[in-house]
């Protein structure tokens, strides 16, 4: 079946340090979207992207969607420790798929 | 505050038991989708109802079963709990289908500890 498979599963950077995770399918969605889950908290919705090589910014965020769209990234500038937490993307196919997460630590 | 509201928000029981979760999506939504998350662990899809029908189903065991009430409420219901069942379970809603990329907003979860 369809899997949505990030890389890498956990991330400890210095603040100020830049973090990408990565986020690929095993077949083409029609959308991607990422969320944020806070520690204890609960996964909210950041961005979704629909076009193939489509690229969106929010403050030092960045995403992109690949050409093929079975990958997808989120690159932070300059981390800082409110961008803790764990981070997923979900593909549209046939059905709506949750990645595995990456957990972000920031360390101060 | 996502507007999605699930009850209770901590649930202790033992092994054998059975528990319904139960979930009121965000006014307006017809979707609601159940997911469990375990330590460290991502998100596990469920099951996913609109407007009352069941409309798709992941990894949900047998043992589990849910349903997507007239006024769009859901409940889930677990039984004969195993000590593997202790997880956050999470209700979402959306508007319509994510299959169609819609945006899919979560409650704040119901945590189970089975013992």
């Amino acid at each position: 079946g369809q899997q949505v498979m990030q890389i890498p599963q956990y991330q400890h950077v210095q603040e100020g340090e830049d973090f990408t995770t990565y986020c690929n399918s095993s077949t083409t969605l029609s959308n991607i979207q990422w969320y944020k889950q806070r520690p204890g908290g609960h996964p909210v919705f950041l961005i979704q992207l629909v076009k193939s090589g489509e690229v969106k910014k929010q403050k030092r965020l960045t995403f992109q969607f690949g050409e093929a769209k079975k990958n997808s990234s989120l690159h932070i500038t300059a981390t800082q420790t409110t961008d803790v937490g764990t981070y997923f993307c979900a593909g549209s196919g046939n059905q709506f798929y949750f990645g595995t997460g990456t957990s972000l630590t920031v360390i101060p | 505050d996502s507007g999605v509201t699930q009850t209770p928000k901590h649930l202790i029981t033992a092994t054998g038991q059975r528990v319904t979760l139960r979930c009121s999506p965000r006014s307006g939504d017809l979707s609601v989708y159940w997911y469990q998350q375990s330590l460290d662990q991502g998100l596990q899809f469920l099951i996913q109802y609109y407007n009352g029908e069941e409309r798709a189903k992941g990894n949900i065991l047998e043992r589990f079963s849910a349903q997507q009430f007239p006024d769009l409420h859901s409940e889930l219901n677990l039984s004969s709990l195993e000590l593997g069942d202790s997880a956050l379970y999470f209700c979402a809603s959306s508007v319509g289908l994510a299959g169609f990329g819609e945006t899919q907003y979560f409650g704040p979860g119901t945590r189970l500890l089975v013992l």
